[in-house]
Parts: C-alpha cells; structure tokens; sequence
C-alpha cells in the first residue's frame, strides 16, 4: 500500500522567513493533494497536483510536484502567523479515490 | 454557498454504545468519504459512497458502517464502541474525479 513520509515533523520560524515543506510517496504518486489543518479542525484545501512538473501557487503558497523522485514540495514565502497550522499531504490513485496521507507537518510561525 | 457540513461537533459515548455521525456535502458533490483522525496523525480512509453504494472502503471493521441517501448526505454508523475508536471522524465530498472538500469533523470521546 502506498505510504507518504512528510518532512520535518515540525517546524518553526520567524515570521517573514521563508519555509518548504516535503512529501515522499513510496509510489507513483498521480493526484497529490496538500491541507492545511488548525488543530482539531477540519481540512482546508490549498491545491491538487496531477501532471509531473505541474506547479501551482496560490497567494504566498506554492506547490510542486516532482514527478521522477515520486516528491511533492510546498514552499511558503514571507511566512505570517496566519500560516501557522498542520500541513498534510495526500495521495490518490489518479480519480476521486481513498487518500492516503502522511503524518502531517505542524508550523509555527512566530511574530 | 454551504461547504461540507458535519453534525454533531463533539460526542461523548461509553464503550459498548453505538453512534451515527451525519455528513452533509458540498452543493453539487455527489461522492462522500469517511476519514478517521487520531490524534497526532493523518485522517486514514474508512470508506466512500456513491450513487447510495459503498464504491471503497479501507481497512475497518465491520462495526463501521455507512449510507448515503438520494439527497447524497451520509452517516457514518459505529457499533459496540472501543475506546480506540476516539477520534476525529471527518467527511469529504466531491464531485466524480475532481478536489475532495473536508467537513470540520465530529470529535467522538469514547469512555
């Protein structure tokens, strides 16, 4: 079964400061979808993935998918407290199937 | 425009008892998905409905149950409650292959 690995567990920085979250699937990955989380909250989209190369950006958010090395990156710049949360990325089998995500990356920004 | 509903928020159960949690999707999905959330990790797949059937399920019991009505609202049905089954349970709509959207969950405690 595929399994995502989210890089690092939890990160802190200083608000203004730059971020980049990672996502390793130990399969092909087709759809990649990445949420944000407020604790104990539900999921908040912020983008699907689908193509390899596809990159999509969404205010000061950014994602990317790396086909090849089976990757997906969230880069954050000029991080604001507003981004603190969890962020989770999942993974489908290319349609409106089960997600599979990973253990989610908490962020901390501090002001 | 009414995103994904979940009812109740918070619900506290004794082990043994039974409990249905409700989903309403977003307007125009007609695919709901079940996700559990434990604490500290990402929502696993319980199971997804379509056209009123079961199309997926993941790994759970048969103790974990569901419907999805013709208006494609859904409950999620859980029989002789663990206290494992603590968690947040959340719902995803969609709408065939496209974005599945998150509810804010319902929080079970199970004592």
């Amino acid at each position: 079964s595929q399994e995502l690995e989210q890089s690092p567990q939890s990160l802190i920085v200083q608000e203004g400061k730059n971020l980049t979250i990672n996502c390793t699937s130990s399969k092909t990955l087709y759809g990649l979808y990445w949420y944000k989380q407020k604790y104990g909250e539900g999921l908040i989209f912020l983008m699907m993935l689908q193509k390899g190369g596809e990159e999509k950006s969404h205010e000061k958010i950014t994602a990317k998918l790396d086909e090849k090395k089976q990757q997906s990156s969230l880069h954050i710049t000029a991080s604001q407290p507003s981004h603190a949360g969890i962020y989770l990325c999942g993974a489908d089998g290319g349609g409106s199937e089960k997600l599979v995500f990973g253990k989610g990356t908490k962020l901390t920004v501090n002001p | 425009d009414a995103g994904v509903t979940q009812s109740p928020t918070h619900l506290i159960k004794t082990r043994g008892q039974q409990v249905t949690l409700r989903c309403s999707p977003k307007s125009g999905h007609d695919t709901v998905s079940w996700y559990q959330q434990a604490l500290g990790q990402g929502p696993q797949f319980i199971f997804q409905y379509y056209e009123e059937e079961e199309r997926q399920r993941g790994n759970f019991p048969d103790r974990f149950s569901g419907h999805q009505f013709p208006n494609y609202s859904s409950e999620l049905n859980v029989n002789a409650l663990l206290l494992g089954d603590s968690a947040l349970y959340l719902c995803a709509s969609s709408y065939r292959v496209y974005e599945q959207y998150f509810g804010p969950g319902t929080r079970l405690t199970v004592t």
